[in-house]
């Protein structure tokens, strides 16, 4: 079975600061990645994608993760967040061989202070 | 991307009672549709893939006769929770599957259920 975690459960953070959250995954065969984002009161939206490729991966808002296989890890970097930014983020997962069955991890909320 | 809409939004029943939810693709046709649940604080769990004319594919631990899945046509699909309790309370998302050969999901805004 495959398996998301993510390490933190919540982040506080002001403005301007980075931002890191990790993501490993535990499946050894080919995957595909994703960064999910849910701000308050809305649906989730996709943030960034990996299938293959440059494993530095940019997405919307100045997102960007990167995969490294050998960590099995993806995880979620913007080097200036905003107060906008406040939101839960998402990692999945799935696996060409499971269906296209995406596991998400826990969630890591994430508070930015004016 | 695609549109995905659900209705209703928000829904309070009675115990007992038996809600539907629909899911619905605005702007193509959606041959896989997936249903999530969301507790509070909690991911997102897998519930079921509906997969247009049969049967929709459960997950372990899922009771397939307590949520019912149609996937009638290639932009709606149903969920139905049948004689729901308290413990039925929950926030349900769908999802559809991109277009064939790409392996992206795009939800729904979701359903929060609450059962007295």
């Amino acid at each position: 079975a495959q398996s998301v975690s993510q390490h933190n459960h919540h982040v506080i953070l002001s403005e301007a600061a980075s931002l890191e959250l990790g993501c490993n995954y535990s499946y050894g065969g080919t995957v595909n990645l994703f960064w999910y984002v849910q701000y308050p009161g809305q649906h989730l939206q996709l943030l960034l994608k990996y299938f293959s490729g440059d494993p530095l991966v940019k997405g919307i808002k100045g997102f960007e993760a990167e995969f490294i296989k050998s960590k099995f890890s993806f995880n979620l970097r913007k080097p200036s967040v905003q107060w906008s930014d406040t939101a839960e983020y998402f990692c999945a997962v799935n696996a060409r061989a499971a269906g296209n069955k995406l596991t998400f991890g826990g969630g890591t909320r994430v508070l930015v202070k004016p | 991307g695609a549109v995905v809409s659900q209705h209703p939004s928000w829904v309070i029943c009675k115990s007992g009672t038996s809600v539907k939810i629909e899911c619905r693709s605005l702007d193509f046709q959606a041959t896989t549709m997936f249903w999530y649940r969301q507790f509070p604080k909690q991911s997102l769990m897998l519930m079921a893939t509906s997969n247009e004319g049969s049967k929709a594919t459960y997950e372990q631990g899922v009771e397939k006769d307590k949520f019912l899945i149609n996937h009638a046509s290639l932009t709606l699909s149903t969920l139905t929770v049948t004689s729901a309790h308290p413990e039925d309370s929950s926030f349900y998302i769908c999802s559809l599957k991109g277009l064939a050969g790409i392996d992206e999901q795009f939800f729904g805004p979701g359903t929060r259920l609450t059962v007295l």
